[in-house]
């Protein structure tokens, strides 16, 4: 079985900075992807950023990337110069081909101070 | 381009009552299909996925059901309503692998009265 830890209930970043979330993770499958992904308040899932276990470069997308310490099971999201607008909740989640399954944490609440 | 449709965005329903929610997946063929229950504050529960037509894998054990009558129609079902399935309703499909990215529908907020 596979399983998804995320430790923060809460985050507060400054409008600008920089912003780490972390994930941490658990799964005996060789093959895997790890996903982000940002609800705001509307509800409305949108996914973020992919990771694949393979991968040898952390993932990047705009001002998102991926911290992939593969040893230590753990799949942080930076986000850079933080937006008013990146203001919502984010989770991570793992998927993989060998058991079937797709994993959500519980989720991260972001909040960006003017 | 692909898109994901449910309906209704929101539902109040009495206790015992039915409900059916329908998802349709837009722009491709063969996804698999999912169904989320997400509660207030909290993360996302999978109940149902499917990998095809008449194909559905339930996750939790509960009073809810789900049948994909076509290949990108995906319905959520209960006969009788309980308290406890007041939710976000979300419902998500990928290509063949589960370790391809989800994407999601707008949801459907259900209210059990």
């Amino acid at each position: 079985a596979q399983k998804i830890t995320q430790t923060q209930p809460g985050m507060f970043v400054q409008e600008k900075e920089a912003v780490t979330l972390d994930c941490t993770y658990d799964t005996s499958d060789p093959s895997y992807g790890l996903f982000w992904y940002k609800q705001p308040s509307s509800g409305e899932m949108i996914f973020l950023i992919y990771q694949g276990s393979y991968d040898q470069q952390n993932a990047t997308e705009g001002r998102y990337s991926l911290n992939f310490q593969k040893a230590r099971k753990s799949a942080n999201l930076v986000i850079s110069a933080s937006q008013l607008g990146d203001s919502a909740m984010y989770f991570c989640a793992i998927g993989s081909a060998a058991g079937n399954q797709f994993y959500f944490g519980t989720g991260t609440s972001l909040t960006v101070i003017p | 381009s692909q898109t994901i449709h449910q309906w209704p965005a929101t539902l109040v329903q009495p206790v015992g009552s039915p409900l059916s929610l329908e998802c349709t997946v837009e722009g491709t063929s063969n996804p698999n299909l999912y169904w989320y229950r997400q509660a207030a504050g909290r993360g996302l529960q999978l109940l149902f996925y499917s990998v095809g037509i008449g194909q559905i894998s339930s996750e939790v054990p509960q009073n809810l059901s789900a049948s994909r009558p076509q290949d990108r129609q995906f319905i959520l079902s209960s006969k009788k309503l309980l308290l406890s399935d007041s939710g976000f309703y979300l419902c998500a499909w990928s290509s063949r692998d589960f370790y391809n990215e989800q994407f999601f529908g707008p949801g459907t907020r259900l209210t059990v009265l």
